[in-house]
């Protein structure tokens, strides 16, 4: 039972131009959200994160929306840069009995063109 | 200076063998995690552990037992290791149980023959 859901698995964008990369989840009980990235043979990185109890975080070049109505959300990642290119993993925690467990999506392997 | 340390990074092995991964955090953390990458490149939670102490087992066969000598150290040990664990294994933590941000190791690709 997938309750995160990246439909996406690979997007291409040129350099300069805005990266939106796609999550879905099933289970109304995430209240947290995270972003993650992951270079080749290294472990995930946290990039950005963003509560239920709001819609949007902004760090820099990244930004997440959520949508909780729709139970989505996006990452812009504005502007792209070759850098960028990865693998971007979503993943959502929600508290009670499932404390420090993060459930991931499948991931979405952005490439960036110079 | 690496804040989550796994090793190995490489583990080839027998069908059959027992096998151990340690992980080591160096950021000061109460909780610690073991996660499974499948081939489908799934990052699924097997184990956390808070001060030492088991909080999350997520039905993994008990051929898989964790260990936690202190709260900087979560090894993993297989026994009997079959041709389904091929997977890489990623360690990883957080301060404690209620901060969701975690922050993961580079990872043990575990290869099964």
């Amino acid at each position: 039972d997938q309750q995160v859901k990246q439909n996406s698995p690979s997007l291409s964008v040129q350099e300069g131009r805005i990266s939106i990369l796609n999550c879905d989840y099933t289970n109304s009980m995430f209240d947290y959200f995270l972003w993650y990235k992951k270079y080749p043979a290294e472990g995930p990185t946290f990039l950005i994160s963003i509560s239920s109890i709001k819609d949007k975080n902004e760090d820099g070049r990244f930004t997440v929306f959520l949508n909780k109505s729709a139970k989505h959300l996006s990452l812009h990642i504005v502007p792209s840069q070759p850098g960028d290119s990865a693998v971007y993993f979503c993943a959502a925690s929600g508290g009670g009995t499932s404390y420090g467990k993060l459930t991931f999506g499948q991931g979405t392997i952005l490439t960036v063109h110079p | 200076d690496t804040a989550v340390s796994q090793t190995p990074k490489y583990l080839v092995t027998q069908m059959g063998n027992d096998k151990s991964i340690k992980c080591e955090q160096n950021l000061g953390h109460d909780t610690m995690y073991w996660y499974k990458q499948d081939s489908k490149k799934f990052l699924k939670i097997m184990f956390s552990y808070n001060n030492k102490e088991l909080i999350i087992n997520e039905t993994v066969p008990n051929r898989f037992s964790p260990k936690s000598p202190d709260k900087a150290h979560l090894n993993l040990h297989i026994n009997s290791l079959e041709l389904g664990d091929s997977a890489v294994y990623f360690c990883a933590s957080s301060q404690d149980l209620s901060t969701d941000t975690q922050y993961f190791g580079p990872g043990t690709r575990l290869t099964v023959l």
